[in-house]
């Protein structure tokens, strides 16, 4: 079946460091990718997606491009600030079902 | 445009009393899922709406969890009788439907089980 598989962390840096959360993903048909973010006391925020091969989702800083032959979907941000820190969720869509990874908590210190 | 609405926030009920959770979805999003999230853990999935009928609730325990979403717009969750493990995070999300469109969440409600 689908599945989302994200690294483990909790995930500790400095401001303006460099931000790589990996996601590898299976799945039997063509899904669109998704990187979620989820703030203290707060709903997951969807931060980016793609749709296909090769896209790249981009928001707010934040990268991640559709590996089909990697099969893969990491989330990058150049500069990391403290207004960053919060939990990443990976999350695949197939046939209107969703499948989320276990959550990367990450933390920016001044 | 408004988002997912969910009450309440907060709830705190001792095991074997019940417990139920409103969701107002994104007006015009036909689809509408309620997650469970514990503590550390992303969302597991109890339940999808496509308008007023289920399309997965392979995931609910059934025999104290219902949920029911009335004239395709609201949906309530309801749980009877509580159990110390059902604390948890319980998300309301609604989508437009098709394989692109992103889920969009409510705030949740955070239930104790005491």
């Amino acid at each position: 079946g689908d599945s989302v598989t994200q690294m483990e962390g909790p995930v500790t840096l400095s401001e303006e460091a460099f931000l790589t959360i990996n996601c590898t993903y299976t799945a039997t048909g063509y899904p669109s990718l998704f990187w979620y973010v989820q703030y203290p006391g707060e709903g997951l925020q969807l931060l980016l997606k793609a749709t296909k091969a090769d896209d790249k989702g981009s928001n707010k800083g934040f990268e991640a491009t559709y590996r089909k032959e990697t099969t893969s979907f990491h989330l990058e941000k150049g500069s990391v600030q403290v207004s960053d820190s919060a939990v990443y969720f990976c999350a695949l869509s197939d046939r209107d079902q969703f499948y989320f990874g276990t959550g990367t908590s990450l933390t920016v210190i001044p | 445009e408004a988002g997912v609405a969910q009450s309440p926030r907060y709830k705190i009920i001792e095991k074997r009393q019940s417990v139920a959770f409103w969701c107002n979805p994104i007006s015009g999003h036909a689809t509408l899922y309620w997650y469970q999230q514990i503590l550390g853990q992303g969302p597991k999935l109890l339940i999808q709406f496509q308008n007023n009928g289920v399309v997965d609730d392979s995931q609910l325990p059934k025999d104290r969890f219902s949920a029911e979403r009335l004239k395709g717009v609201d949906s309530t969750l309801k749980i009877q009788p509580a159990k110390l493990e059902d604390s948890a995070v319980y998300l309301c999300a609604s989508s437009l439907g098709g394989d692109s469109s992103p889920l969009h969440f409510g705030n949740g409600t955070r239930l104790t089980v005491t």
